[in-house]
């Protein structure tokens, strides 16, 4: 089963935008990760963050976290169309390397 | 460094057939970890392991089996193959268990059961 969910979906959005996605989870976490899928190929990792840490930077993403609410959020500032894929986050099971995550967004960034 | 590979990239079987599925981890990545993505279920967990051992192992039957060799390559089998396993198989790798570091995931392998 899916450690948590993710909000919303499916995006579209022009370029140029910016891109908003949610990820709740169930259980406490070592560290939540997001990665990216484009077109069902192999997932890129994006940015890992510490169940320590409340926000972290890497170039136009931004992603926070909130262990309160058990919730993360990734924002992709100025989308291009390469952006258009699915994106997940992943989260840690305290015992050891084993990843859960959530159904995924699927961005769809128009030119 | 090389990234995560995994061989082959593409399969077709039938029913009833069984298939073996390899990843290298990237040099120096001693666990490495097998996922199933499904347009149903989404991403699940197969299993872990690290110094030829399983450590975890997700809610699959027992026809999904995997085992790691010295050098940390591993593979994963599935016996009496259904149609419902037809699926991405991803795996990933990380340096060891709890380092709480990202984990890299190759390119898949797409099977397809008939």
């Amino acid at each position: 089963s899916q450690q948590g969910e993710e909000d919303p979906q499916a995006l579209s959005i022009q370029e140029g935008e910016n891109a908003t996605m949610n990820c709740s989870y169930k259980t406490s976490i070592n560290n939540l990760q997001w990665y990216r899928q484009n077109s069902g190929r192999g997932l890129v990792h994006l940015i890992l963050i510490r169940s320590n840490e409340r926000e972290k930077h890497s170039g136009r993403l931004r992603v926070t976290l909130d262990t309160s609410k058990k919730s993360s959020s990734l924002l992709i500032t100025a989308s291009r169309a390469a952006d258009t894929a699915s994106y997940f986050c992943a989260t840690d099971d305290n015992a050891g390397n084993m990843l859960t995550f959530g159904g995924g967004t699927r961005l769809m960034v128009k030119p | 460094k090389a990234g995560v590979t995994q061989t082959p990239r593409y399969l077709i079987k039938t029913r009833g057939q069984q298939v073996t599925l390899s990843c290298s981890p990237i040099s120096g990545h001693r666990s490495v970890s097998w996922y199933q993505q499904t347009p149903g279920q989404g991403l699940q967990f197969l299993f872990e392991y690290f110094s030829e051992t399983q450590r975890n192992k997700g809610n699959f039957p027992g026809r999904f089996s995997g085992r790691q060799f010295s050098n940390s390559r591993s593979e994963m089998n599935v016996s009496t193959l259904e149609l419902g396993d037809s699926a991405l198989y991803l795996c990933a790798s990380t340096s060891f268990p709890g380092s709480q570091e990202t984990q890299y995931f190759g390119p898949g392998t797409r099977l397809l059961v008939l």
